[in-house]
């Protein structure tokens, strides 16, 4: 079974620029949650989607937004990058987003904000 | 606010010994995990711990939860070389389906 996809890896953008990240999370799974990861404030949770509806998000600006397809895969989007965006996202997924179940991680995606 | 801290936030240690992780929260939840993550790589999920009382252990790790104290614990016996590592706790905001994260601790076992 594969796991959780995130695509592209590694990114480089400039001040101002948009940037849009792509996540598919384990097939069948239909829960998937974003997360940002910095040295400075570690972990945090953005948003998180099930069948196509947000339920929840974090305590990020409004730049930061997102979307869930009928197919479960979801991209985040980041408009008017800044410096402090630089970070590794996250995507992970749960096949219900119930809290029991595991949460599997993708690989993250690197952006550098220059 | 839920606020997750863990302590110690660096651990070195010898193989072989025994060594507790904890984490604290300031909110009621009955809803913790704890997550591994090596170096560059993503993170792993170990535990889910979702009543008071609540113990699961994998071979030389075990943790626990009491969430009267709002303390869970990931204890290693007889720590090895593989399982340095950087160890996460996360809080679920009830019914929020969103985690609050702790700093991490930054595990490292020498030969």
């Amino acid at each position: 079974k594969a796991g959780v996809t995130q695509t592209p890896r590694y990114l480089i953008k400039t001040r101002g620029q948009q940037v849009t990240l792509s996540c598919s999370p384990i097939s069948g799974h239909r829960s998937v949650s974003w997360y940002q990861q910095t040295p400075g404030q570690g972990l945090q949770f953005l948003f998180e989607y099930f069948s196509e509806t947000q339920r929840n998000k974090g305590n990020f600006p409004g730049r930061f937004s997102g979307r869930q397809f009928s197919n479960s895969r979801s991209e985040m989007n980041v408009s008017t990058l800044e410096l402090g965006d630089s970070a590794l996202y996250l995507c992970a997924s749960k096949l219900r987003g119930e809290a029991y179940e595991t949460q599997y991680f993708g690989p993250g995606t690197r952006l550098l904000v220059l | 606010e839920l606020k997750v801290e863990q302590n110690p936030l660096f651990l070195s240690m010898q193989e072989g010994k025994n060594y507790t992780i904890y984490c604290n929260y300031s909110t009621t939840s009955d809803r913790l995990y704890w997550y591994r993550q090596d170096p560059g790589k993503s993170l792993e999920s170990l535990f889910v711990l979702l009543s008071n009382g609540a113990v699961k252990q994998e071979g030389r790790l075990m943790a626990s939860l009491d969430t009267k104290a709002r303390l869970s614990t990931l204890h290693i016996t007889a720590a090895v070389h593989d399982l340095s590592a950087t160890y996460f706790c996360a809080v679920d905001m009830d019914s929020n389906y969103q985690l609050i994260w702790g700093a991490g601790t930054k595990l490292i076992i020498k030969p």
